[in-house]
């Protein structure tokens, strides 16, 4: 156990559903990054908060939001979704900027029918 | 061009053997250089962390940075089966990690 959970494990829903992806990162630690994986993309930073606050943006689609609470957990809401948002959703944390590593999550394995 | 280029393999050696992992970077900015490890269907974990150019040294495994020639290499002496996962390379820069593709290793008895 990393010590960061997600929940669900996994995920099947229909094409235009929306979903809510939930992330607790470690005890401690203020940074929470989510990620995207796709076996023909690999591991695709999404976004990032720190303590409760968007600090940075990659390649998140405009159909995806995120927010970080002040318990600090996080949520990755993922709306009118396509077949091709089928991938693993990671999160990660860490106590800082990052720079010494993240510790990632198990995944969401999310499925779009 | 990708920023972190990896060889996706997959690579195959039998046990004890020794495994050569490389990367390459595109971006002379990126300063912290990581190693993970993923087994299937289970979330990236940490193995190895170097800031600066040259050799860190951690149990079985080795990383090697050449920020000259921006490379980074991981070397895992006696493999054994159960370092059969996907390596990934990752370079940090500005607020987050940049990873590689991945190169699945596969460890034969």
């Amino acid at each position: 156990d990393s010590g960061v959970t997600q929940t669900p494990k996994h995920l099947i829903t229909a094409t235009g559903q929306r979903v809510t992806l939930r992330c607790s990162p470690r005890s401690g630690d203020l940074s929470v990054y989510w990620y995207q994986q796709s076996l023909d993309q690999g591991l695709q930073f999404l976004i990032q908060y720190y303590n409760g606050e968007e600090r940075a943006k990659g390649n998140i689609l405009e159909r995806f939001s995120a927010q970080q609470f002040p318990d600090l957990h996080s949520e990755l809401n993922l709306s009118s979704l396509e077949l091709g948002d089928s991938a693993l959703y990671f999160c990660a944390s860490s106590p800082t900027g990052g720079y010494d590593g993240y510790t990632f999550g198990s995944g969401t394995r999310l499925t779009v029918v | 061009q990708k920023e972190v280029e990896q060889d996706p393999g997959p690579l195959s050696v039998p046990e004890g053997a020794i495994v050569s992992l490389n990367c390459t970077y595109s971006n002379s900015a990126f300063q912290y250089f990581m190693w993970y490890r993923q087994y299937s269907r289970k979330g990236p974990e940490l193995l190895m962390y170097t800031y600066s150019s040259g050799n860190k040294e951690d149990g079985r495994f080795t990383a090697q940075v050449d920020k000259s020639s921006k490379y980074i290499s991981l070397f895992i002496r006696d493999s054994q089966p159960s370092d059969s996962a996907t390596y990934l390379c990752a370079s940090f820069y500005g607020q987050n990690f940049v990873f590689g593709p991945g190169t699945r290793l596969s460890v034969l008895p």
